[in-house]
């Protein structure tokens, strides 16, 4: 049972323009989600993290959004940068340390 | 501050054999974590180390897999004998405590002919 689902394995975006990666759950005892970095050999780093009393958080060019709802959650690159292609892995937690991850959305960002 | 190491980086065995991984923590991080990741999918909890005792361990294959965290700090996960679909890369992180962000070592990409 897959509880956390990226249904794009990958995206190209122009540099300067929007990235959004998508990700769905359906778990709902998830409260807490984050989004991880990965570049090729190395490990992911996290990027950013969201409660579920929240529908938004922000870190400079990194946006997440919430739905819970929908039981979607979004992440917004803007504007986005060469830097940033990566594997994008959301997940979700359910007030404990065991996150569920997706299965990845590979971005990759044309100069 | 130094991150997650992790060692060896890429280790090739045949089936059967026997495989040892190595993960030295973030300094002062009480909990760790070895995930699994096989190609195409994201990363697989196996087993989570608070300090040196074992807090969860419901994925780890126990007929092969081992893992041990002695005096709470280094931790050393162990294949044997080893699958075919054992092939991934075994990533190890560590955490402040419980509830904290995760940080990530490089992993170690296992294959296995």
């Amino acid at each position: 049972d897959q509880q956390v689902k990226q249904n794009s394995p990958s995206l190209s975006v122009q540099e300067g323009r929007i990235s959004i990666l998508n990700c769905d759950y359906t778990n709902s005892m998830f409260d807490y989600f984050l989004w991880y970095k990965k570049y090729p050999a190395e490990g992911p780093t996290f990027l950013i993290s969201i409660s579920s009393i929240k529908d938004k958080n922000e870190d400079g060019r990194f946006t997440v959004f919430l739905n819970k709802s929908a039981k979607h959650l979004s992440l917004h690159i803007v504007p986005s940068q060469p830097g940033d292609s990566a594997v994008y892995f959301c997940a979700g937690t359910s007030g404990t340390y065991k996150y569920i991850f997706g299965t990845g959305t590979r971005l990759k960002v044309l100069a | 501050e130094a991150g997650v190491a992790q060692s060896p980086r890429y280790k090739i065995i045949e089936k059967r054999q026997s495989v040892a991984f190595w993960c030295n923590p973030i300094s002062g991080h009480a909990t760790l974590y070895w995930y699994q990741q096989i190609l195409g999918q994201g990363p697989k909890l196996l087993i989570q180390f608070q300090n040196n005792g074992v807090v969860d361990d419901s994925q780890l294959p126990k007929d092969r897999f081992s893992a041990e965290r002695l005096k709470g700090v280094d931790s050393t996960l162990k294949i044997q004998p080893a699958k075919l679909e054992d092939s991934a890369v075994y990533l190890c992180a560590s955490s402040l405590e419980v509830l904290n962000t995760q940080y990530f070592g490089p992993g170690t990409r296992l294959t296995v002919l």
